[in-house]
């Protein structure tokens, strides 16, 4: 079964400095896998995806990741942290052949001045 | 236009009431979802709805049940609420392909007194 494992629960950094999220993947067959971001008291909204085109995934907001099979990870990052980046990130991968969903335990990120 | 509604956004009941959370999606997908968000922020897939036909039934208690009327719309009826059951809990829509993103509602905080 597919699985995902967030390392760090809480991720704290300064405005202007690098974000890196780490998320690392099981995965039986090629995955899919998509990053959601969810701010306080609203839904879940998707920042990016890879879906077996291009390694590198650029998603909204300035976010990318990495797909890197020999890892098994797929690591958010932002090269310069915005104070409304503050927020809760999942990590997530597509399990079996109904489009189900398997989410990280998040990584919850905080933006100081 | 809102993509995925859910009524009510917030929920107060006691013990043992039976309550039911209303989901919409306007954007034409087949497929819908409910997650449940605990406390820590963990999500877990409940249930899913292709073509208003059941295809995912996690470990969830038979006091919790969906009914999809059509593919725009995704009931969940709760009987006999349990403390245990306060939670947010989040509707999902998609297409059926496995690469396509879910959009989510902006959730259902329901709390059992």
């Amino acid at each position: 079964a597919q699985s995902v494992t967030q390392l760090g629960s809480h991720v704290s950094v300064s405005e202007g400095a690098l974000v890196l999220l780490r998320c690392n993947y099981s995965s039986s067959v090629p995955p899919y896998l998509f990053w959601y971001v969810q701010y306080p008291n609203q839904g879940l909204q998707l920042l990016l995806k890879y879906t077996s085109a291009a390694t590198l995934v650029k998603g909204i907001n300035g976010f990318e990741a990495e797909f890197k099979k020999s890892e098994t990870s797929f690591h958010l990052t932002k090269p310069s942290a915005h104070m409304s980046d503050a927020a809760e990130y999942f990590c997530a991968v597509v399990s079996g052949g109904y489009n189900k969903l398997i989410f990280g335990a998040g990584t919850r990120l905080a933006v100081h001045p | 236009d809102t993509a995925v509604s859910q009524t009510p956004k917030y929920l107060v009941t006691q013990m043992g009431n039976d309550k039911s959370i209303k989901c919409e999606q306007n954007l034409g997908h087949d497929t819908m979802y409910w997650y449940k968000q605990d406390s820590k922020k963990f999500l877990k897939i409940m249930f899913s709805y292709n073509n208003k036909e059941l295809i995912i039934n996690e470990t969830v208690p038979n006091r919790f049940s969906p009914k999809s009327p059509d593919k725009a719309h995704l009931n969940l009826h709760i009987n006999s609420l349990e403390l245990g059951d306060s939670a947010v809990y989040f509707c999902a829509s998609s297409r059926w392909d496995r690469d396509n993103e879910q959009f989510f509602g902006p959730g259902t905080r329901l709390t059992v007194l």
